[in-house]
């Protein structure tokens, strides 16, 4: 089945700071790509997606390209902000009528001012 | 437009009982999915409905059902909770699955006493 690795957390980052949060994925045929971020006491929000290799998604300041060759998903910040601290998970899905998201333990991005 | 309405926010149940969790997909969203979320296991997949019909199913006891209406409204019951039910259940809505991208609602938290 599908599987998600994701980097450890939680990370801690100064206000400013360039973010890299890791994702691989192994999932059947080509799926899609997905970030969602979970802030406190809420449900997730799709933050980027990517439907395809080589495509990149985008939304809010960060980044995230589709590498089949490498099976990964990196989401990138280039300057992060108090307001981007929340959980931050990656799902694949895979397009052959699998229709569940398969999601990583999550990242907690905590940013200090 | 109104996003994914899941009722109630908050439950407190005894073990033994059963409940019924409710959730609205976004107007014209026919795929509804749910998730069980807790600290130990992370976010996993339930199940997920398409036009009235179960099309995924996640690997949970038989003791966790759920139906989908005409209108696309979605319910997920669980009977005899044990105290491990305590979690927070996410509904997610899409056009028709995948390739669109899953939209969260912010969730039931379930508490099992």
């Amino acid at each position: 089945g599908d599987s998600v690795t994701q980097m450890e957390g939680p990370v801690t980052l100064s206000e400013e700071a360039f973010l890299t949060i890791n994702c691989t994925y192994t999932a059947t045929g080509y799926p899609s790509l997905f970030w969602y971020v979970q802030y406190p006491g809420e449900g997730l929000q799709l933050l980027l997606k990517a439907t395809k290799a080589d495509d990149k998604g985008s939304n809010k300041g960060f980044e995230a390209t589709y590498r089949k060759e490498t099976t990964s998903f990196h989401l990138e910040k280039g300057s992060v902000q108090v307001s981007d601290s929340a959980v931050y998970f990656c799902a694949p899905i895979s397009n052959f009528g699998n229709e569940k998201l398969t999601f990583g333990t999550g990242t907690r991005l905590t940013i200090i001012p | 437009k109104a996003g994914v309405t899941q009722t109630p926010r908050y439950l407190i149940k005894t073990r033994g009982q059963q409940v019924t969790l409710s959730c609205s997909p976004i107007s014209g969203h026919r795929s509804v999915s749910w998730y069980q979320q807790t600290p130990g296991q992370g976010l996993q997949f339930l199940f997920e409905y398409f036009s009235e019909t179960q099309r995924n199913k996640g690997n949970f006891p038989g003791r966790f059902s759920g139906r989908q209406f005409s209108n696309s409204r979605s319910e997920m019951n669980v009977s005899t909770l044990e105290l491990g039910d305590s979690a927070l259940y996410l509904c997610a809505s899409s056009r028709t699955g995948s390739d669109y991208g899953y939209t969260f609602g912010s969730g039931t938290r379930l508490t099992v006493v």
